[in-house]
């Protein structure tokens, strides 16, 4: 079956740092990806998403490219700011994106301090 | 534009009991997904609902039911409640009609099993 497996956190930074949250994936066919993030009380907001190899997916100044080689979509940002820290889930799914279930992996929580 | 909207926002239940979530998708969304998210995880897919009918189930027990409505709104239930059941459940919306759109999550119903 699917899955996604990410880096472990908590992800601790100084603000503007450089951020990589790894994530990578296992799957039949061609699934699209997505970041979602979770801020504290909340639901998932979507970050980004690829839905084709070699896609990139980009918001906020986040970035991350969809790598069938390797099977991975690490989420980077060039310099992060305190209202960055919130947990971020990587995610999978199978069938173009739209209604299909979404795996997650398990969320790294990212925490930005000044 | 109202985005997805759930209720209760939190919810306390004793073991063996029965619980009823709700959810009302974005407008123009047609279907709905759920999803349990325990304490420091990633959300796992429960079943997901499309024209009143259950489309897709995740590993989860015949205890989780559900039901969508012709409004396409939806009802979660859970009946004999355990206490690994208590978890946050998120609610998602899509659209069946559009490729590669990504599902929009509600800010959950937090489940807690005394």
């Amino acid at each position: 079956g699917n899955s996604v497996t990410q880096m472990e956190g908590p992800v601790t930074l100084s603000e503007e740092a450089f951020l990589t949250i790894n994530c990578t994936y296992t799957a039949t066919g061609y699934p699209s990806l997505f970041w979602y993030v979770q801020y504290p009380g909340e639901g998932l907001q979507l970050l980004l998403k690829a839905t084709k190899a070699d896609d990139k997916g980009s918001n906020k100044g986040f970035e991350a490219t969809y790598r069938k080689e390797t099977t991975s979509f690490h989420l980077e940002k060039g310099s992060v700011q305190v209202s960055d820290s919130a947990v971020y889930f990587c995610a999978l799914s199978d069938k173009g994106g739209t209604a299909s279930k979404l795996t997650f992996g398990t969320g790294t929580r990212l925490q930005v301090t000044l | 534009d109202a985005g997805v909207t759930q209720s209760p926002t939190h919810l306390i239940k004793t073991r063996g009991q029965q619980v009823t979530l709700r959810c009302s998708p974005k407008s123009g969304h047609d279907t709905v997904s759920w999803y349990q998210q325990a304490l420091g995880q990633g959300p796992q897919f429960i079943f997901q609902y499309y024209e009143e009918e259950e489309r897709q189930r995740g590993n989860f027990p015949d205890r989780f039911s559900g039901h969508q409505f012709p409004n396409y709104s939806s009802e979660l239930n859970v009946n004999a409640l355990l206490l690994g059941d208590s978890a946050l459940y998120l609610c998602a919306s899509s659209f069946q009609g559009l490729n590669n759109q990504p599902q929009h999550f509600g800010d959950g119903t937090r489940l807690s099993i005394l």
